[in-house]
Parts: structure tokens; sequence; C-alpha cells
């Protein structure tokens, strides 16, 4: 079983709905949460890190459930500049040196 | 502007024939990475240095050699470059704080080993 599993798309939505994505992971000493966003052939950049209170930044909510080691990135209103591949990542200790990313779900918004 | 950069971006090369890819970050931040980036896989690290002096090996280090001389440089070195190293690297750093480890990335080099 991989470390941190996505399904990888692509979902294909129309601007204005609203998509959710789920991300399980394996390691229940799994300290800390994030989704990154990457374009096509450019680099991740952090969308949001997900606390476990759940927490939200405009049209972005995240989720995190340790009793079934999964979070969730909901987006709501889609844009069409929301298309994108978004990875799951998680901090498997305490220092930054061990984090897992999740190989991506991939999103294209269309009109 | 605060940043990491990669040099090359490109790259095509042969079997054998050493390569030093660099990166260079103006944030401060301790902590550098590389991984590479290959389809259906995922980033993958390779190595990481938590400080100056101080490296430690990734998930997949085979063929790769670091060094960390100075905080701000990070370079990736393959000393025989062999055609399963074709891929995607990226370099990356962050803050070592408790907690919230944002990694910001370098643009990526594409490496291509014929």
């Amino acid at each position: 079983r991989k470390e941190v599993e996505q399904d990888p798309g692509p979902f294909n939505v129309p601007e204005g709905a609203t998509v959710a994505f789920n991300c399980t992971y394996s390691n229940s000493a799994s300290q800390s949460f994030f989704w990154y966003r990457q374009d096509c052939r450019k680099e991740p950049k952090l969308l949001m890190s997900v606390y476990s209170s759940g927490n939200e930044d405009g049209r972005f909510t995240a989720q995190l459930n340790r009793a079934s080691q999964y979070i969730s990135l909901l987006i709501r209103d889609s844009k069409l500049s929301d298309s994108a591949t978004y990875l799951c990542v998680v901090n498997r200790g305490g220092t930054a040196s061990k984090l897992t990313f999740g190989t991506g779900t991939r999103l294209q918004v269309t009109l | 502007e605060a940043q990491v950069t990669q040099n090359p971006r490109y790259l095509i090369t042969v079997t054998g024939k050493k390569l030093t890819v660099t990166c260079s970050q103006n944030m401060n931040h301790e902590y550098m990475s590389w991984y590479r980036q290959d389809p259906g896989l995922g980033l993958r690290q390779i190595y990481y240095s938590m400080n100056v002096e101080v490296t430690d090996k990734g998930d997949v280090p085979e063929g790769y050699k670091v060094s960390r001389k100075e905080k701000r440089n990070f370079p990736l070195i393959l000393e025989s470059p062999s055609p399963n190293q074709t891929s995607l690297y990226f370099c990356a750093s962050s803050l070592m704080l408790a907690g919230l480890y944002e990694q910001y990335f370098g643009p990526g080099t594409r490496l291509t080993v014929t």
C-alpha cells in the first residue's frame, strides 16, 4: 500500500461547480498535512495546510480525519484558473525531512 | 524577491558524463531538499539537508550526491548519469519550524540522459 494515495482523476467539472478530493495516508504517526497545487510542468506551491479542526481559505476547505486516516480538499465555485494537479502531502515525522507526496489529482474546470 | 533558483532548467546529456545541477535560495532557510518527479510516482525525495554540512538520504538516493557547504546552496551531483535518472528534478527549501513546513520549490530541471 502506498504511504499516500490519491485518485489521479482527471476530475472534469464545469465552472461554478463544487468538487472534492480525498487523500488517504497509511502512517498513523503522521503529524502534518498539506495540499499543494502544481500547474503543468511547473513547481508545486503550497495551497493550504490542513489543521485538525479543519480550515477554510476563501473557496477552499480542508478537513482531516485522523481516525480514518484521510484528508480532503473541497473547492467551491470552481474557476477555470483552478485547473491544476492537487498534491496531498504528509509529514511522517517531527521534522521537515520526512515529507511524502501523493501522485496528485488532476482537476480540469471547463466553461 | 524570495525565491529558489535552479540551473540549468533543461539538460540533455549522455550516459556516464558527470553533471551538477545547482540550487540556491535567498530566504536564509536551514532546510533544503532535492526531489525527482516521474509520471505515476509523484515527487520522491533524493537527499535533504537540515543545515550547513548536514545532509542525509531521502527515499531514492542511489546514483546521486549532494553537498551543503553554504547555507544558500545545495547542488545535486550525478557522478555517472544513467537513462533511469531521466526525470524532472525540483529543489526545495523551508524553515525548520515545528509544525508547519511550507516547502518553497525551484522551477525544476528537466534532465534527459541518453
